[in-house]
């Protein structure tokens, strides 16, 4: 059974840090190009990063290339998002998945990140 | 940007109507190289994360029931839920990935009367 499982969201302060971390299993995922999605309460998805196989491509929209960076650990089943300069626009549920768009596609249940002082 | 323009914002049906929801989105989503349309359809029910219900526009993901069909190509894409049910009360969202960024279609709330 694919299971993807974000930790790491929380409060944070506008222009602090967070790191997101999802640990995949159930399947190989060495072999499969992540991505996280975000969701801003009430709100609909925004695609925020992308990642290859290998780690050695990665992908991000205008809003938030040069904030964000998102890496991963094929040895330890798990992509990462490093989330700089934060602002109140980044408020949103953080979604982890695995090909999100194609057979087998399949998404976390998310993590609450609230960029607020 | 490929802007994917969905409609309605929402719909509200009897149990046993059939809705349907379209997406139509500002470039071909369509391959020449191997005639895919790049176009996903997901299913979100209440408090829970997206479910992928179609990929490709047409090809329908394993498990999910065959009321749910996709259709279109080039532009013009609809999802297509036949004999609603109740458990079918979800945000409808199209996806398209045939190029950076990708980019969803703003959503259809389905209500169940």
């Amino acid at each position: 059974e694919v299971q993807l499982v974000e930790t790491g969201g929380g409060l944070v302060q506008p222009g602090r840090s967070l790191k997101l971390s999802c640990v995949a299993s159930g399947f190989t995922f060495s072999s499969y190009w992540m991505y996280w999605i975000r969701q801003a309460p009430g709100k609909g998805l925004e695609w925020v990063s992308s990642i290859n196989t290998d780690g050695g491509s990665t992908y991000y929209p205008d809003s938030v290339k040069g904030r964000f960076t998102i890496s991963r650990d094929n040895a330890e089943n798990t992509v990462y998002l490093q989330m700089n300069s934060l602002r109140s626009e980044d408020t949103a549920t953080y979604y982890c998945a695995k090909d999100p768009a194609i057979r087998g596609g399949y998404w976390g249940q998310g993590v609450m990140v609230t960029v607020s002082s | 940007d490929i802007v994917m323009t969905q409609s309605p914002f929402s719909l509200a049906v009897s149990e046993g109507e059939m809705v349907t929801i379209n997406c139509k989105s500002s470039q071909s989503l369509l391959s020449s190289g191997n005639q895919k349309n790049y176009l996903a359809w997901y299913q979100q029910k209440p408090g829970q994360s997206p479910k992928l219900l179609i990929y490709y526009a047409s090809t329908r993901q394993s498990g999910v029931p065959d009321r749910f069909i996709g259709s279109g190509s080039g532009t013009d894409f609809t999802l297509t839920i036949s004999d609603v049910q109740a458990e079918d009360l979800a945000d409808y969202y199209c996806l398209q990935h045939y190029s950076s960024p990708l980019t969803f279609g703003s959503g259809t709330k389905l209500e169940i009367k």
